[in-house]
């Protein structure tokens, strides 16, 4: 079974700071992980993926996530946070070694970007 | 770039009835995904299909069923329908690639309140 965690329900900043929003997996075989935005009443967005390679992700409006291994860990970043940027993101999993395709999500964290 | 087109956007069903949500893919799409995501939830997989057949299933309920056409376009079909399954409904599409971890893009969604 694949599963990811969004431990927090929603991350506040200040425009101009960094921003982080955590997320956890757990995957029977490798994992593809990705970030999706949702604004509201809208469909998500795509904004970045790791299948392989640098651990280091870079994808769209400035965001990044790091691929961490041993810690089972795909936090997304922004070096400076825009008031732009509120929205919820959903970390999602694909288990890269199951017969299935589905996407697994997690609950997704709000983000709340203070002019 | 041509997206994932849904409809239809909004419907309003009673209790009992039926309602089918169409889902038009990104060309060259060959994977079809539906998601229902209810106010403040996260998105949950229903089913996917790929080259018209069904792929995956996840928690959708028996009185739904979908299809893959031959032109890739999908349908999702609901009936009996209940108070609970007012939500906002989506499709994802994609084209899969092992290399590229067959990332999947969403419509809009078709938002169904049964009343």
């Amino acid at each position: 079974a694949q599963s990811v965690a969004q431990p927090e329900d929603q991350v506040n900043v200040a425009e101009g700071n960094p921003l982080t929003v955590k997320c956890t997996y757990s995957v029977s075989g490798n994992p593809y992980l990705f970030w999706y935005v949702q604004y509201p009443n809208r469909g998500l967005q795509f904004l970045l993926k790791y299948i392989t390679g640098d651990n280091l992700v870079k994808g769209s409006y400035g965001f990044e996530a790091e691929f961490n291994k041993s810690q089972t860990s795909f936090h997304l970043k922004k070096p400076s946070a825009l008031v732009s940027d509120s929205a919820l993101y959903f970390c999602a999993v694909r288990d890269g070694g199951s017969s299935g395709d589905k996407l697994t999500f997690g609950t997704g964290t709000r983000l709340a970007v203070r002019p | 770039a041509a997206g994932v087109i849904q409809s239809p956007r909004h419907l309003i069903k009673e209790k009992r009835e039926t309602a089918t949500l169409k889902c038009y893919p990104i060309p060259r799409h060959d994977t079809v995904y539906w998601y229902q995501q209810g106010p403040g939830q996260d998105p949950q997989f229903l089913i996917s299909f790929y080259e018209k057949m069904q792929s995956d299933k996840g928690s959708i309920p028996d009185r739904f069923s979908a299809q893959q056409f031959s032109d890739y376009h999908s349908e999702l079909n609901m009936s009996s329908l209940e108070l609970g399954d007012s939500a906002l409904y989506f499709c994802a599409t994609g084209r899969r690639d092992a290399n590229s971890g067959n990332t999947i893009y969403f419509g809009e969604g078709s938002w169904l309140t049964v009343v």
